[in-house]
């Protein structure tokens, strides 16, 4: 079955510092994955996919990830964090075929000024 | 459009009573979701719909739980009997045929406290 393992349950950092959300997943056939955030109080947001082509996958807002299928990664990064990015971020998986996604518990990221 | 809507946002029942939730989704969105998120966890899945049709329901939606979408538009999500268990925040999302490239629209979700 798949599974998403999301390392970190909580990173604090201060701003302008870099962060890496880490997730793995498990599956056996091809996937597509996503990072989706949630600010406080609102609903969940897509944040950014990978679905086929270029392994990185980048956000408006400056988050890029990296698809790594030898390692059955999808890491989350930003070079330099603002404190509107303090959000709970969420890292999910869907087995090509089926349009059910499969959600790691979730990684709160707090900005520190 | 203002996006996927639920209704109510917080609910508080009895254990044992019954409740239902509603789910508007994007008007233009085909495919209907349902999740469910516990404290601490990220959502599960619970049913998705493709217009009236509930095409996938999870092994978490026991005999107590229903879902509807009778005329492709609106969802509706029943639990009967509600069990202390049941206290979740309920996740309802829509998208359009090309889910994966745009991914879902989650709503705000329904908070059901059972006690």
């Amino acid at each position: 079955a798949q599974s998403v393992t999301q390392l970190d349950s909580q990173v604090p950092v201060f701003e302008e510092a870099p962060v890496e959300l880490r997730c793995n997943y498990s599956s056996s056939v091809s996937v597509y994955l996503f990072w989706y955030v949630q600010y406080p109080n609102q609903g969940l947001q897509l944040l950014l996919k990978y679905l086929s082509g270029s392994t990185l996958v980048e956000s408006i807002n400056g988050f890029e990830a990296e698809f790594n299928k030898s390692q059955t990664s999808f890491h989350l990064r930003k070079p330099s964090v603002h404190i509107s990015d303090t959000a709970e971020y969420f890292c999910a998986v869907s087995d090509r075929g089926s349009e059910k996604l499969v959600f790691g518990k979730g990684t709160k990221l707090t900005v520190n000024p | 459009d203002t996006g996927v809507s639920q209704n109510p946002r917080h609910k508080i029942t009895k254990r044992g009573q019954n409740v239902t939730f509603r789910c508007d989704p994007i008007s233009e969105h085909n495919r209907l979701y349902w999740y469910r998120q516990t404290l601490g966890q990220g959502p599960e899945f619970l049913t998705y719909f493709q217009n009236e049709a509930q095409l996938e329901k999870s092994r978490l939606l026991s005999d107590r739980f229903s879902a509807e979408r009778p005329k492709g538009s609106f969802s509706t999500l029943e639990i009967q009997r509600t069990e202390q268990g049941d206290s979740a925040m309920y996740l309802c999302a829509s998208s359009s045929d090309v889910w994966a490239s745009y991914g879902y629209t989650f709503g705000s979700g329904t908070r059901l406290t059972v006690v």
